[in-house]
């Protein structure tokens, strides 16, 4: 099975600064990725999603995330924060052994100060 | 409707008593997904169905059961439940599957006491 690993449960940024939010995965194949936000109370939206295309992804948001296989991560980067930013990030992996499985990191908490 | 809808918003249930949280979706997706979200564990799988008519089990689906009669609907359904089902239960959809972006409802937050 397919694990992720989200470094960091909760991030703290001051607004206009770099947004770096870590994902490790385990695979024993190359996997399909991706990276979905979460406001309070709400479902889950896609961000981004890495299908074995360009490593780097540019998704919603101004948000990007490189594939790095020989590091196995996928981290989350935006340039500059901005408070609606302010969210819960969580990082999946698909399993493409076990089809439509998915796996979820759990979870990192982004904090965009004034 | 657009999207996925999820039925009840929130509900409080007695240990014991079966439960069955609903779930419709209206973009004819294949693929549609039950988890639990729980603090600091993410989301889990429970239940999955790959098209109308088959469904599957995901990492932790002791204690639910799912049907898929039609290509709407998918219902999750608590036998007898107990307080450590207790959680936020997220239902969603994709077209196919691996590569499909998942689309998820607004949640149902349940409580078992």
């Amino acid at each position: 099975a397919q694990s992720v690993t989200q470094l960091g449960s909760h991030v703290s940024v001051s607004e206009g600064a770099l947004v770096l939010l870590r994902c490790n995965y385990s695979s024993s194949v190359p996997p399909y990725l991706f990276w979905y936000v979460q406001y309070p109370n709400q479902g889950l939206q896609l961000l981004l999603k890495y299908t074995s295309a360009a490593t780097l992804v540019k998704g919603i948001n101004g948000f990007e995330a490189e594939f790095k296989k020989s590091e196995t991560s996928f981290h989350l980067t935006k340039p500059s924060a901005h408070m609606s930013d302010a969210a819960e990030y969580f990082c999946a992996v698909s399993d493409m052994g076990d089809f439509n499985k998915f796996y979820f990191g759990s979870g990192t908490k982004l904090n965009v100060k004034p | 409707i657009a999207g996925i809808t999820q039925a009840p918003t929130s509900q409080i249930l007695a240990a014991g008593r079966r439960m069955t949280l609903r779930c419709t979706q209206d973009m004819r997706h294949n693929a549609m997904y039950w988890y639990r979200q729980d603090l600091g564990l993410g989301l889990r799988l429970i239940h999955y169905s790959n098209t109308a008519g088959t469904t599957g089990k995901g990492e932790v689906p002791d204690g639910y059961s799912v049907s898929r009669a039609n290509t709407d609907d998918f219902p999750l359904t608590l036998a007898s439940a107990v307080p450590s089902q207790t959680s936020v239960y997220f239902c969603a959809s994709s077209d196919t599957g691996s590569t499909d972006t998942q689309y998820f409802g607004p949640g149902t937050r349940l409580t078992v006491l």
